[in-house]
């Protein structure tokens, strides 16, 4: 049981490059999110999906897109990188909607943006 | 967006001290959560709290929920070098999907 896996660990980018993160979480959980963590700044939502086939926009959605592409997975893709996008990045699972199910979360990747 | 405000952003204390960190909001949420993060790793859950005024322990760690809802604190007691990283709380809403985080606690323990 991994629970909540992310790849890569690391990656550089330069300005204009795409590239997707992966996460997949293997608890039969309903729901996923994707967060950035900045210094100073705690972890910001960019993106939810509270079940398979659906999702919706967090507190810092712009420049990012989002697939569930099942139960387990939900990746985020920046189509155009650029600097200010330089951040950890973690994905977390919860069994439900509501917050009195506790989220677990991946070990992060850290990316930046040249 | 909201980001709730977390006191002291850092501390260092020696080995065997208590420690009191505390997390403030304007908004009600109805739920709190501290989460831990080691270096390198995602947050893991310390502890949640429920209902308001609720205290909660979990080993040397106890957290409450203030009656006003607006606010939390976690102490830990007979700090040990393991704690050394950054804490962070957390409000929810209870239906809402969504945590809003704080800034976060870094502590350091020196021998």
């Amino acid at each position: 049981n991994a629970g909540v896996t992310q790849t890569p660990k690391f990656q550089v980018l330069k300005t204009g490059q795409s590239m997707t993160l992966q996460c997949a979480q293997d608890m039969n959980h309903n729901s996923m999110y994707w967060y950035r963590q900045d210094p100073g700044m705690g972890l910001r939502l960019i993106y939810y999906s509270a079940s398979e086939g659906t999702t919706d926009k967090g507190e810092v959605p712009n420049g990012y897109n989002v697939s569930r592409l099942n139960k387990r997975e939900f990746s985020l893709r920046l189509e155009s990188a650029a600097p200010s996008q330089t951040s950890v990045y973690f994905c977390a699972s919860r069994q439900g909607l509501s917050s009195y199910n506790e989220q677990f979360f991946g070990p992060g990747t850290r990316l930046t943006v040249l | 967006g909201q980001q709730l405000n977390q006191s002291p952003q850092s501390m260092f204390i020696q080995e065997g001290e208590d420690v009191s960190m505390n997390c403030t909001s304007s908004s009600i949420f109805n739920t709190w959560l501290w989460y831990k993060q080691d270096p390198g790793e995602g947050p893991v859950l310390l502890i949640a709290l429920y209902k308001a005024g609720e205290l909660t322990s979990n080993g040397r760690l106890t957290a409450q929920f203030g009656i006003t809802r607006k606010d939390s604190f976690l102490n830990i007691s007979a700090s040990i070098p393991s704690d050394v990283g950054i804490y962070f709380c957390a409000g929810g809403t209870g239906t809402a999907s969504k945590l809003t985080f704080g800034t976060g606690t870094r502590l350091q323990v020196t021998l």
